[in-house]
């Protein structure tokens, strides 16, 4: 298995413009995480579907973060318009909802810098 | 508020000693706690996990320890090698499948 594939690994950017976060979660995975780790405040949880729909958005930033999941293989994060505060990692995650143990299977992490 | 958090930011530790990695969590409706590994540019990465209806659990060279009377979880790393170098998360299971993450700590082994 691939594991959870985001792209792009890298995304620097001027103030102002448009950012799009992409991943693929696990085969099977059903649930699917959005994280955005910084120094200052660590692992934060931004959103999460269940079977492709939203369940909890509320760790959201703002109305600027906006995040889909069209079908059970793709999911995005958008950032319009982008702000160096966002600057950050950006984690996908998935799991099984009745799995075993509940784990979740991180990214490798889209690195934002924005200018 | 309700929070996960270490007690230290940071440690250091001799190759082959053991290495012991607290966390503190204030929600007692939490059943399930998971310790991450998260190596330099990567993402996080399972290491070992407890449900809140036991009090230990081991692993391969690794040991988790829960503690409901006081909402305390640690990490026991034996045999600390220089691989075991990076930021170790706790993560707590508060309500379904969503997942509240610590501060972190970072391992340093020192060969």
């Amino acid at each position: 298995d691939a594991g959870v594939i985001q792209s792009p690994r890298h995304e620097v950017t001027e103030m102002g413009q448009e950012v799009t976060l992409r991943c693929k979660p696990i085969s099977g995975h059903n649930s699917l995480f959005w994280y955005r780790q910084t120094m200052m405040r660590g692992l934060e949880l931004l959103i999460y579907f269940n079977n492709n729909v939203p369940i909890d958005d509320s760790g959201m930033p703002e109305d600027r973060f906006s995040a889909k999941m069209p079908n059970a293989s793709f999911s995005t994060l958008k950032i319009q318009p982008s702000e160096p505060r966002d600057s950050a990692v950006y984690f996908c995650a998935s799991s099984l909802v009745a799995g075993a143990t509940g784990e979740l299977f991180f990214g490798e992490g889209s690195r934002l810098t924005v200018l | 508020g309700e929070s996960v958090g270490l007690h230290l930011p940071t440690l250091s530790v001799q190759e082959g000693d053991n290495s012991i990695i607290n966390c503190a969590y204030s929600n007692s409706a939490s059943d399930y706690f998971i310790w991450y590994k998260q190596e330099s540019g990567k993402g996080p990465q399972f290491i070992i996990d407890i449900r809140s209806n036991m009090d230990k659990r081991q692993g391969q060279r690794v040991t988790v320890l829960l503690n409901k009377t006081v909402k305390h979880l640690s990490l026991q790393i034996a045999a600390t090698q220089p691989g075991d170098s990076a930021v170790y998360f706790c993560a707590e299971n508060r309500a379904g499948n969503q997942f509240y993450f610590g501060t972190g700590t970072s391992l340093t082994v020192i060969p």
